[in-house]
């Protein structure tokens, strides 16, 4: 069992489209992170999020934090080839906060 | 680029055979993380160390061991290499506070 569940697993979608990525816990965080990665290559951090509810916008990218900072979510806005690859999200649970988890990750792939 | 080095690129070897990983953290940095990652299996945790001494453990396999040196890179050491340890491995590495991770180009692993 994940202790980051992602979902959507696979999605492919036309240029222009909209499309949310849904990160979910039962644990709770001190922050999530947002990764992207692209094949061959490591992860790229895209932001991280601390405070519950807080909505962090990156250009077309938009990350929510859950109010009680289980889940998150990462919303793109018209999307572009460019945005192709695999998102990952990340974080330390509390209490522990030791060991670092990543999600099971959403490959995403933008058809022009 | 984030500032994490990573060497070889690439790696072929037999099985049976013994390799070594080294990464070399961004400037300041005194955590470093290593991550196992292949195709069947996402993005697996192994082990973190802070400023020289283990900090946390993974999904490690007694034959893997890691340790850190003063000057704070790190090394993967990787022993009776079997077909399924095939993989990329990623070093990250995370600044004194906070928990964001920053990742190397990674190690691809061939083992035939």
């Amino acid at each position: 069992t994940q202790l980051l569940e992602q979902s959507p697993q696979f999605l492919s979608i036309q240029e222009g489209e909209n499309l949310t990525v849904y990160c979910n816990s039962s644990s709770v965080f001190s922050s999530l992170q947002w990764y992207r990665q692209e094949p061959g290559e490591g992860p790229v951090l895209l932001v991280t999020v601390v405070t519950g509810g807080e909505v962090k916008k990156l250009k077309r990218l938009t990350f929510q934090f859950g109010d009680a900072r289980k889940d998150s979510s990462l919303h793109i806005t018209a999307a572009q080839p460019g945005d192709t690859g695999l998102y990952l999200c990340a974080g330390v649970p509390l209490p522990t906060g030791n060991q670092f988890y990543f999600g099971t990750g959403t490959s995403l792939t933008v058809i022009p | 680029d984030s500032g994490v080095t990573q060497t070889p690129k690439h790696l072929i070897t037999a099985t049976g055979q013994r390799v070594t990983l080294r990464c070399s953290p961004r400037s300041g940095d005194l955590s470093v993380y290593w991550y196992q990652q292949s195709l069947d299996q996402g993005l697996q945790f192994l082990i973190q160390y802070y400023n020289g001494e283990e900090r946390a453990k993974g999904n490690i396999l007694e034959r893997f061991s890691a340790q850190q040196f003063p000057d704070l890179h790190s090394e993967l050491n990787l022993s009776s290499l079997e077909l399924g340890d095939s993989a990329l491995y990623f070093c990250a590495s995370s600044p004194p506070i906070g928990d964001t991770q920053y990742f190397g180009p990674g190690t691809r692993l061939t083992v035939l």
